[in-house]
């Protein structure tokens, strides 16, 4: 079973729809989460970090479920500008900075 | 932009060289993980540098080398490339090493292994 695993996609959905992700870790001593957004051909960059509390960034929702070992990312209202893959990631497995990417979730919005 | 850089931008090597990758943080950051993403996939954990010392090491072989300077700039050096090395070398910075700190990533460098 691979440590962090994410619907590959594509999801192509119009301007405007609601889309969600989904991603499950196996090692529960992971410590901390995050979504990472990348574009094409260029590097990875912070979306949000993933409480157990769940968070909330304007039109994106993260939630945890750690007994479950479950992250969900949630878009409303999709832009054009939203298209991107969209990396789930967990940290601190070993007690070191050692982030673990899934194989990222690939979004396509559409006019 | 991340303040993070990488040089080069591209390489080309063939199978059995050796090549050296460059990457400086963003400043006030002390800690540089290097990532290796290959094509249609995640980045993987290579190795991570804090103050100067190896602080973690994913699942690559020891032809998979690293450092850290005082300026806490950092090297990746790969022996013996193979064709599968081909890849998106990424680094990142981050302040302290913390498992909820960002990590800031630079632009990569693409190797490409003939």
């Amino acid at each position: 079973r691979k440590e962090v695993e994410q619907d590959p996609g594509p999801f192509n959905v119009p301007e405007g729809a609601t889309v969600a992700f989904n991603c499950t870790y196996s090692n529960s001593a992971s410590q901390s989460f995050f979504w990472y957004r990348q574009d094409c051909r260029k590097e990875p960059k912070l979306l949000m970090s993933v409480y157990s509390s769940g968070n909330e960034d304007g039109r994106f929702t993260a939630q945890l479920n750690r007994a479950s070992q479950y992250i969900s990312l949630l878009i409303r209202d999709s832009k054009l500008s939203d298209s991107a893959t969209y990396l789930c990631v967990v940290n601190g497995i070993s007690n070191n900075n050692d982030m673990r990417f899934g194989a990222g979730t690939r979004l396509t919005v559409k006019p | 932009e991340t303040g993070v850089t990488q040089s080069p931008t591209h390489l080309i090597k063939t199978r059995g060289q050796q090549v050296t990758l460059r990457c400086s943080s963003q400043s006030g950051h002390n800690t540089v993980s290097w990532y290796q993403q290959a094509l249609g996939q995640g980045p993987q954990f290579i190795f991570q540098y804090y103050r100067e010392e190896e602080n973690g090491r994913g699942n690559f072989p020891p032809r998979f080398s690293g450092l850290q300077f005082p300026n806490y700039s950092s090297e990746l050096n790969v022996n013996a490339l193979e064709l599968d090395d081909s890849a998106l070398y990424l680094c990142a910075s981050s302040t302290s090493g913390g498992v909820w700190d960002e990590q800031f990533f630079g632009p990569g460098t693409r190797l490409t292994v003939l």
